[in-house]
């Protein structure tokens, strides 16, 4: 069984849609979560940390659901720039080591 | 702004021979990290580094090694390249006080023939 797991997607929305998206993970002890963003031939950068108590960065919110194990994005007024990738990633228990999920295909339409 | 750099954006090398990637950050991390990427399977670790000369098998590191003698730079060495070591490989330093972000380099796109 894969540590994190994604839905592959593709989305395709419109602009000014809302998405959302989730990732469950698999390891109860794990402690971070993040989602990372990648754009086409580039490298992950980073999006958001989510917290426990969810948390919230523009027209982005990220929620954490400790007993069924996901983690969800919503993005609200999607852009066409919000075209790209996004990773779900969780920390092991050994808290240096980071499992990524393999990416959700996000397309954002005029 | 952090900043890593790897030695390639893009590599061609024959089945059987030895490579190096090269991974060097500027911002003292003391963990660094290679990930290989392949469509529908996501980032998968190789190895990792805390810190100088101290390394970690990640998930797959049969047919690679690491070495670490600087802290700013991490090279992964494929010691008898094969086809199925073709990929993008991604480097990445963290600071493990700060905010867990890891920083990622451009990537090598291997291509083994």
């Amino acid at each position: 069984r894969k540590e994190v797991e994604q839905d592959p997607g593709p989305f395709n929305v419109p602009e000014g849609a809302t998405v959302a998206f989730n990732c469950t993970y698999s390891n109860s002890a794990s402690q971070s979560f993040f989602w990372y963003r990648q754009d086409c031939r580039k490298e992950p950068k980073l999006l958001m940390s989510v917290y426990s108590s969810g948390n919230e960065d523009g027209r982005f919110t990220a929620q954490l659901n400790r007993a069924s194990q996901y983690i969800s994005l919503l993005i609200r007024d999607s852009k066409l720039s919000d075209s790209a990738t996004y990773l779900c990633v969780v920390n092991s228990d050994n808290f240096n080591k980071f499992y990524f999920g393999s990416g959700t295909k996000l397309n954002v339409k005029p | 702004d952090v900043k890593v750099t790897q030695s390639s954006r893009y590599l061609v090398k024959r089945t059987g021979e030895k490579v190096f990637l090269e991974c060097v950050q500027d911002m003292d991390h003391e963990n660094m990290f290679w990930y290989r990427q392949d469509p529908g399977l996501g980032l998968r670790l190789i190895y990792f580094s805390y810190d100088v000369k101290m390394k970690e098998k990640g998930d797959i590191p049969e047919g690679y090694s690491v070495s670490r003698e600087k802290k700013e730079r991490f090279s992964l060495i494929l010691e008898s390249a094969s086809t199925n070591q073709t990929s993008m490989y991604l480097c990445a330093s963290r600071n493990p006080s700060g905010r867990d972000e890891q920083y990622f380099g451009p990537g090598t796109r291997l291509t083994v023939t």
